[in-house]
């Protein structure tokens, strides 16, 4: 069975701190992308990479880096969490045709 | 911006049909569409995908006319466990961005 993993369900940090999201994805896929997704507005596109080592701003990167050192992880970095960055962030990873997109069952964080 | 417009909700009851419609007048030529299912507290899920015409596997139907600007997400014989969000969305070949919108959220009623 097909699976990308979250390293947390759910994760409490202080404001200021750093914050790293896992993923790790074990189909060889070559994209790998996070999202964020708040009530009323969907998913929204933070960063995306389409092989090791390279990287792509989505829609709202500011606040978010990302590293892909490996090609099956893919990690989510707040430098310096805030409290608009509460939210569900959701991993996925497509093979390079970009046909299926497939999805971690989430990290719900809380910035306090 | 999500590039597709779709109704921000549809109320339905176990065991009709049910479609939700979704417009993309900028669609390009190579786009493919696509349909994800989400559930709350999970991550969306592929149920379908389209050029043109008709596509049907064993979830649901996927009808895309000639001009392509619209699709229309069928669902038979809805149950409570349909009660979700879906994702009408343009998929690029050998693209990378996938942007998905709100969403329509559907409720099936007993």
């Amino acid at each position: 069975d097909v699976k990308v993993t979250q390293s947390s369900r759910y994760l409490v940090k202080r404001t200021g701190e750093k914050v790293f999201l896992e993923c790790v994805q074990d189909m060889d896929h070559e994209n790998m992308f996070w999202y964020r997704q708040d009530p009323g507005l969907g998913l929204r596109l933070i960063y995306f990479s389409y092989d090791v080592k390279m990287k792509e701003k989505g829609d709202i990167p500011e606040g978010y880096s990302v590293s892909r050192e490996k090609k099956e992880r893919f990690s989510l970095i707040l430098e310096s969490a805030s409290t608009n960055q509460t939210s569900m962030y959701l991993c996925a990873s497509s093979s390079r045709e970009n046909t299926e997109a497939f999805f971690g069952q989430g990290t719900r964080l809380t910035v306090v | 911006l999500a590039k597709t417009t779709q109704p921000i909700s549809m109320d339905s009851y176990e065991g009709q049909e049910v479609n939700i419609t979704c417009s993309h007048n900028n669609i390009a030529t190579n786009d493919y569409i696509t349909w994800y299912q989400q559930f709350p507290s999970q991550g969306p899920r592929f149920i379908i995908q389209g050029y043109k015409t008709k596509v049907t596997n064993e979830v649901a139907s996927l009808f895309i006319p000639a001009d392509r600007k619209s699709s229309t997400l069928s669902l038979p014989r809805v149950s409570l466990s349909d009660t979700a969000v879906y994702y009408c969305l343009e998929r690029t070949t050998g693209g990378f961005k996938t942007i998905f919108g709100a969403g329509t959220r559907l409720f099936v009623k007993a």
